[in-house]
């Protein structure tokens, strides 16, 4: 089955432990984004990646890092995590080059305490 | 800078009943336009999409959307409302920068 899938759906963790959210997909898509998802403001875009080892910020980047080793793979890493970054997390993949028609992975919820 | 807005936070509809949602997006262009379904608990689903030609749209589960070049619109409907889409609805567009602006979301709420 073709999708994307997230680890771990729900986290809860404490101010300053770094933590890793992995991504992947099995559909040979070369883009791959994270967003995050707060109530009223619909999905902000976090970062994302045209490529294998192409990297870009999206419009809220701060206090994240993302790698992209391989196709598949993109996670996501908050090496300092803090109570603000408290979200609903989604990885999204697109057969477009240009991340427009993108497919989502069922969502991370991340509490920092 | 492209933008999205979807001027209705919350809808209510009676199970059986038609339903438009609307989408104002804000691009000098001609825009790439989507349509997102999210259930409670559950990441985004495509309903739709439009690229070019057509400008009246069919997608999954019923829902169709019409471009409207004039009203910088993207409105979406079904004829009919089931129960079982009571959802969070987004509207979301590819302009340029290589990502989706989405809207801020309406929630539908089906009466049985």
């Amino acid at each position: 089955e073709a999708q994307v899938t997230q680890n771990p759906r729900y986290l809860i963790t404490v101010t300053g432990k770094k933590l890793t959210v992995t991504c992947s997909q099995n559909m040979n898509h070369e883009y791959m984004s994270w967003y995050r998802q707060d109530p009223g403001l619909g999905l902000r875009q976090i970062y994302y990646s045209m490529n294998v080892e192409v990297t870009d910020k999206g419009d809220v980047p701060e206090g994240y890092k993302v790698s992209r080793k391989e196709k598949r793979n993109f996670p996501l890493i908050l090496e300092s995590p803090s109570p603000n970054q408290t979200s609903l997390y989604f990885c999204a993949s697109s057969p477009s080059g240009q991340g427009w028609e993108q497919y989502f992975g069922p969502g991370t919820r991340l509490t920092v305490t | 800078a492209q933008s999205v807005t979807q001027p209705d936070i919350h809808i209510t509809v009676s199970e059986g009943a038609s339903l438009e949602l609307r989408c104002n997006y804000s691009y000098g262009a001609t825009p790439y336009l989507f349509w997102y379904v999210q259930s409670p608990g559950q990441g985004l689903q495509l309903l739709l999409k439009y690229f070019s030609g057509d400008t009246l749209v069919q997608g999954i589960k019923g829902f169709e959307a019409e471009f409207k070049r004039s009203q910088s619109s993207f409105n979406l409907r079904k004829p009919s409302v089931h129960w079982s889409d009571a959802a969070e609805y987004f509207c979301a567009v590819g302009a340029g920068g290589n990502k989706l602006v989405f809207g801020a979301g309406t929630i539908l709420r089906v009466k049985s």
